[in-house]
């Protein structure tokens, strides 16, 4: 089947740490994105990638890192610098634009 | 400033009834909207987009669009309890090729 498959889905990390989230989709998408959710708000793009080696930040990019070396996986770094990392991270990708295609998400909670 | 509002209720409806979900958006210039549902928990699934004035059905759900006014709503008939959940608006801004300005979303609970 066809999908976003996101992990780890829940992840614990110590203050000064660094923490990959990994994506994978094999929908054959060029789009590639990434958000963040806080409780009781709507998503907020944090990168977004639509071609391979290319990757654009979003509206909150400070404190995170990706990378898009294969169509198929867009990595996401949350970096220490990232102060308020407490999140649900969710990866999509997309073949149109606005229609996307959200993997089940990484909770992240900091210690 | 960007902006997609919704209010964030729980709007509280009985089984049977239509469910009336309401976004209005500050781009005068944005053309494409969808509504997303999301389970607790769960990530954001897409339902409805929309891109014309006007009503666009889709089973139980319809999406309107009013472009002069700035909002867009997504009307649930027969609800169901299953179809409790946050509904989340989203909007392509004129200005973006690949970037949705998300709502915060409203919650409805569907009463059996």
């Amino acid at each position: 089947d066809g999908g976003i498959t996101q992990s780890p889905k829940y992840l614990f990390r110590k203050e000064g740490q660094n923490v990959t989230l990994s994506c994978e989709q094999n929908l054959n998408h060029d789009a590639m994105y990434w958000y963040r959710q806080d409780p009781g708000q709507g998503l907020r793009l944090i990168y977004y990638s639509q071609i391979v080696n290319d990757f654009q930040k979003g509206d909150i990019a400070e404190g995170y890192s990706v990378s898009r070396e294969k169509k198929e996986s867009f990595p996401l770094t949350v970096t220490s610098a990232q102060k308020n990392p407490t999140a649900f991270y969710l990866c999509a990708s997309s073949i149109g634009i606005g229609e996307l295609f959200f993997g089940e998400g990484s909770r992240l909670t900091v210690l | 400033q960007k902006e997609v509002e919704q209010n964030s209720g729980p709007l509280s409806v009985p089984e049977g009834a239509i469910a009336s979900l309401n976004c209005t958006y500050s781009d005068r210039g944005s053309q494409s909207f969808f509504w997303y549902r999301q389970y607790s928990g769960k990530s954001p699934e897409l339902i409805m987009s929309i891109y014309s004035n006007g009503d666009k059905e889709d089973g139980r759900f319809t999406a309107q669009l009013n472009k002069a006014s700035q909002y867009v709503s997504l009307l649930i008939r027969d609800s169901q309890p299953s179809d409790s959940a946050t509904y989340l608006c989203a909007v392509k801004w004129r200005d973006s090729s690949y970037k949705l300005i998300f709502g915060s979303g409203t919650r409805l609970l569907v009463r059996p």
